[in-house]
């Protein structure tokens, strides 16, 4: 089994500060991984796909990079804001059925 | 377009009893994979249906069967319910053939819980 880790497990701020959640992962036979940002009652959403060595990925205030050799991602929010409040879920691709190996989460809080 | 829906919302069952969850893809989409989320944990791979055929299949048992039909939706199907098997099921839908950069847009989810 390929595990995928997230730290912190939950995390709260106010509104405006900067803060980054972590993802790691086995490097070895890397594909892809993904972000998904996922609101209470809601749908998961697709933030991010990144499949390179460097790759950096923007959304807004969102951003990510991504190290493959040594097995981790970092997701950014820049002036986080209530509506921000949400669990961010990193997954790893696995081979070519696309199935998602998740982690367990980062869940965080905006306090306005 | 419409996007992933699942139904029911909620559902409660009891231990030894069947149940059926619903999953309708987003339009244009031919694969459907479902996930299950227990407590604390981040979602499992169940399996996966591209045009009505099994495509990959996580660690879970055969009592966990699935069927994907024509217009593409998909049903999941638990025979012997037990009590782990309490858990939030999600569905997610690709346009295609997924590979492991294709993005998963994924349902609301259905709340199962066996007691």
């Amino acid at each position: 089994i390929l595990n995928v880790e997230q730290s912190p497990q939950s995390l709260h701020v106010q509104e405006g500060d900067s803060t980054n959640f972590t993802c790691s992962f086995p490097s070895s036979n890397f594909y892809a991984l993904h972000w998904y940002r996922w609101e209470t009652a809601k749908s998961p959403e697709a933030l991010f796909v990144m499949t390179l060595n460097g790759d950096e990925k923007k959304k807004g205030r969102i951003s990510a990079t991504l190290n493959t050799k040594e097995g981790y991602s970092y997701l950014y929010i820049k002036g986080s804001q209530p509506e921000d409040s949400a669990t961010y879920l990193c997954a790893r691709g696995s081979g070519n059925t696309g199935k998602l190996i998740f982690g367990q989460g980062t869940t965080l809080q905006v306090k306005p | 377009e419409t996007g992933v829906t699942q139904s029911p919302t909620h559902l409660i069952k009891t231990r030894g009893q069947q149940v059926t969850l619903r999953c309708s893809s987003q339009s244009g989409h031919n694969t459907v994979s479902w996930y299950q989320q227990a407590l604390g944990q981040g979602p499992q791979f169940i399996f996966q249906y591209y045009r009505e055929e099994e495509n990959g299949r996580g660690n879970f048992p055969p009592r966990f069967s699935g069927l994907q039909f024509p217009n593409y939706s998909s049903e999941l199907n638990v025979n012997a319910l037990e009590l782990d098997d309490s858990a939030l099921y999600l569905c997610a839908s690709s346009l295609r053939l997924v590979v492991e950069s294709d993005t998963q847009y994924f349902g609301p989810g259905t709340r199962l819980t066996v007691l």
